[in-house]
Order: C-alpha cells, then sequence, then structure tokens
C-alpha cells in the first residue's frame, strides 16, 4: 500500500476561498514533500518540509507537518483559477538513503472563477 | 525540466512484445526512479535507482526490470507487454533530502 494517503480526493471551491488538501503516512520520515500537476503535464515540486520542521511557508502556500500523528498539510490561500490542478503529497521514509520516494493518490482541486 | 529527457513520449506496442522507455538526465542526479500513473491511483512506484548499477523494487514492479549502467542512463524495460501496462510513465531524479524532477511523460498504450 502507498506511504501517503490523501485528503480528500477531490475538492472544489470558489476564486479567493482557501483550500486544504491533507496527507497521512505510516512510518517514518526523513522529509515530506509536496507537489502539483496540471493535466497532461509531469508533477512541479511545491514546498520540502523535514522531519524536524513544523510548518513552511511559500507564497501563498503553508504547510504544517505533525509526526507525532503522522500528517501534513497544504493550505493554498486565497485561491486563483490558476490554482486547478492535482496536489499530491510524498514521503522520502527510507532510512538507508536508498532515496525511496513514495507518492499518495493525490487531491484533485478545482477552482472556480 | 532539470535536464530530465524521456523518450520515447509516445508509443503504441502489441501484447508480447519487449519495450524500452528511456530517462536521461544531465545533472549528475543521485536517485533516478520510474512512476506509473493511472487514474484512481496517484503515481505509483516501479523501480529506482541509488546509483549506478544499485537498483531496487518499488510497489508495482512485477513485468518491469530497469537497469542503470551510467549515472545520465535509466532504462526501463516491460519484458512482454501486457494491456494492464498501459499507462502515462514518468522519469523523477533528485539528490538526496531533495525535491524531485520529473521527466514530460511516456504515454504507453499496449494493444
Amino acid at each position: 500500500s502507498q506511504q501517503g494517503e490523501e485528503d480528500p480526493q477531490a475538492l472544489s471551491i470558489q476564486e479567493g476561498e482557501n483550500a486544504t488538501m491533507n496527507c497521512s503516512y505510516k512510518t517514518s520520515i526523513n522529509n515530506l514533500q509536496w507537489y502539483r500537476q496540471n493535466s497532461g503535464r509531469g508533477l512541479v515540486h511545491l514546498i520540502l518540509i523535514r522531519s524536524n520542521e513544523r510548518e513552511k511557508h511559500s507564497g501563498r502556500l503553508r504547510v504544517t507537518l505533525d509526526t507525532s500523528k503522522k500528517s501534513s498539510s497544504l493550505l493554498i490561500t486565497a485561491s486563483r483559477a490558476a490554482d486547478t490542478a492535482s496536489y499530491f503529497c510524498a514521503t522520502d521514509s527510507d532510512s538507508s538513503n536508498t532515496g525511496k520516494l513514495i507518492f499518495g493518490q493525490g487531491t484533485t482541486l478545482q477552482v472556480k472563477p | 525540466d532539470a535536464g530530465i529527457t524521456q523518450s520515447p513520449r509516445h508509443k503504441v506496442t502489441e501484447t508480447g512484445t519487449p519495450v524500452t522507455l528511456r530517462c536521461h538526465q544531465t545533472e549528475n542526479h543521485r536517485y533516478m526512479y520510474w512512476y506509473r500513473q493511472d487514474p484512481g491511483h496517484g503515481l505509483r512506484l516501479i523501480h529506482y535507482s541509488y546509483g549506478v548499477k544499485d537498483t531496487d523494487k518499488g510497489e508495482v514492479s512485477d513485468g518491469y526490470s530497469v537497469s542503470r549502467s551510467k549515472t545520465e542512463d535509466f532504462l526501463l524495460t516491460l519484458e512482454s507487454a501486457t494491456s494492464s501496462q498501459t499507462s502515462v510513465y514518468f522519469c523523477a531524479v533528485r539528490s538526496m533530502n531533495t525535491e524531485a524532477f520529473f521527466g514530460q511523460g511516456t504515454r504507453l498504450t499496449v494493444v
């Protein structure tokens, strides 16, 4: 089974609203990463948060990490129609430095103008 | 695109034929990955590499093999393609504890 599980699977909001996506994982991690994928394209990295960090910001993006609950959240504030995409979390959880990177199933976000 | 090239970008092949997909990188990243993406399943890890000739299986490795004889190239081979291997395949690269960079994807159709 996949390491990262995302919730919700789909989210539809109006432009200007905030969007929150959650990711849960099963084993201890080195870091957790969030990616965005526009339809028909490859994934693009958004934010990486390390296991000793609790929160990171990048523009309108805010990521939190709770290692005690094995969960992370991605908040997009003041959403825009251009934020419409699929969002994935990925966990780097391998302690032997082989770099194994596992993705969740993703959240599909639709932002209506 | 972090210097990642996947080839071919599109391929249609017949059931039972061997198929090789190539991922080439120009920035000397240590780790390379092959994922497949199917509706409702997100990205699933097929195989990955942590150095030349160092590879390991991912979540869905059955029916696939890989090779990495040079730092810059990671090959994914479908020994005998089946319809269930129709998918979009993504290559990714990264360095230790950093973000991954993805190729543009290869759309493979097995008929």
